[in-house]
């Protein structure tokens, strides 16, 4: 069974701070893990993934995220929060031969200016 | 080139109609799934397509829900005698070979459904 936690629904920050979104993952087989970002009334965009290569992934919009399989974490970040990042986050994972994603609950990050 | 498209954007239907949901996957793609985004939770699977084989059902709600992909391109999610707990927004992706793995699953921007 594969699942993943993103905690805090809701995740404010300062313009020009470091963005930090959590997501723990549980999977009984070695897992792939994707961040997708989805602005207001557009569809779901792959930010970054990781398919067991490196452990830090970089993706888009300067965003990166590492894998801690120790942690069993993938928490995404960014060095300094811009107000366009405002947006809703959601954490997924599958695993090979997987047929789909399995997705977090999302978190919203807003960005104070 | 073109995304992944759906339509309607947004459907609004009184309880006990039934809808039809579309979906147009990026070109080439074998590949296309349907999930559910309701208020205040995450994506939930319904249905996935790949090529001609059977398609992975094990998402779907109840037998009130149902899809179609034909000539493996454009998909039709139909809802039957919806109720007031279907309102969300239903998402269609779509990706090259199989997703799930490391394959991109790319998606279109939503149907909002709204059942009074």
């Amino acid at each position: 069974a594969q699942s993943v936690t993103q905690l805090g629904s809701h995740v404010s920050v300062s313009e020009g701070a470091l963005v930090l979104l959590r997501c723990n993952y549980s999977s009984s087989v070695p897992p792939y893990l994707f961040w997708y970002v989805q602005y207001p009334n557009q569809g779901l965009q792959l930010l970054l993934k990781y398919t067991s290569a490196a452990t830090l992934v970089k993706g888009i919009n300067g965003f990166e995220a590492e894998f801690k399989k120790s942690e069993t974490s993938f928490h995404l970040t960014k060095p300094s929060a811009h107000m366009s990042d405002a947006a809703e986050y959601f954490c997924a994972v599958s695993g090979a031969g997987a047929n789909n994603l399995f997705f977090g609950t999302g978190t919203r990050l807003t960005v104070i200016p | 080139g073109a995304g992944v498209s759906q339509s309607p954007s947004n459907k609004v239907t009184e309880k006990g109609k039934d809808v039809e949901l579309r979906c147009d996957p990026i070109s080439g793609h074998t590949a296309l799934y349907w999930y559910r985004q309701s208020l205040g939770q995450g994506l939930e699977f319904l249905i996935y397509f790949q090529g001609n084989s059977a398609p992975d059902k094990s998402g779907l709600p109840s037998d009130r829900f149902s899809a179609e992909r034909t000539g493996g391109s454009v998909s039709t999610l139909t809802i039957q005698r919806t109720q007031q707990e279907d309102s969300a927004v239903y998402l269609c992706a779509s990706s090259l070979i199989q997703g799930g793995g490391t394959d991109t699953q790319y998606f279109g921007p939503g149907t909002r459904l709204t059942v009074l």
